[in-house]
């Protein structure tokens, strides 16, 4: 069974680095023309796509937060770090990472973990 | 990076047809994918690349593509299809884009 599970603070207060880590199981974060990616919903609001990391270790980050965030993995623990810098109340959301199996000159992301939401407050 | 636009909200009766469209200059150049999100859970792949349909998703999801535009068509939509819907693109140099959304309300 195919698995991705979200863990990392409930609560972070502004101005601190978010760490975020993501355990996947049944697949390996090395097989071909596979990766993670990190995707938020603030409360109420729309899907936001933050990153993601390929099995050959390529990276993508999204141009709006790309001076804050790092996305890395260890493929012998299976699992996606993502880290954000200088957290503010605004960036208070459910956070998820979801699979990529496929891409090309696309993406696209056919499994979801449940989300974890991570909220900034002093 | 570029939009894609989406109606807010879709309103449709049980067993009608639900069409949710998604509007995008780039649309005609990378394929689009849609999620269903009902409250409180993650996102569910049910379109992938225009009009493929994941194993798993009914048979009455269908995806389609003209232009601009892509539309996810609900044929004979029930009561459990009610949720927000997303569509995406993206290629892979990135950056990956959503629609803002859109909530299906079965009357």
């Amino acid at each position: 069974q195919v698995t991705l599970k979200e863990s990392g603070p409930v609560l972070v207060k502004p101005t601190e680095t978010l760490t975020l880590t993501c355990t996947v199981s049944g697949f390996s974060l090395s097989n071909a023309r596979m990766g993670v990616s990190w995707i938020r919903q603030p409360p109420g609001k729309a899907l936001e796509w933050l990153a993601h990391i390929f099995s050959n270790d390529e990276k993508s980050y999204s141009t709006s937060l790309k001076s804050r965030l790092t996305i890395s993995k260890d493929t012998s623990k299976s699992q996606v770090v993502l880290t954000m810098t200088n957290m503010d109340p605004v960036d208070t959301a459910t956070y998820y990472c979801a699979r990529i199996n496929d891409y090309g000159d696309y993406v696209y992301f056919d499994l979801w973990g449940r989300g974890t939401l991570v909220t900034v407050s002093s | 990076s570029y939009e894609l636009t989406q109606p807010p909200s879709v309103s449709v009766s049980p067993g009608q047809t639900a069409r949710i469209t998604c509007s995008g200059d780039a649309l005609p150049k990378q394929y689009a994918y849609w999620y269903q999100q009902k409250p409180g859970q993650a996102p569910v792949l049910v379109i992938y690349k225009d009009s493929e349909r994941p194993s798993g998703i009914p048979e009455r999801f269908s995806g389609s593509s003209s232009g601009t535009t892509v539309t996810l068509t609900i044929s004979g939509v029930q009561a459990e299809d009610e949720a927000d819907y997303y569509c995406q693109s993206a290629d892979s140099s990135g950056p990956v884009v959503f629609g803002g959304g859109t909530k299906l309300t079965v009357l």
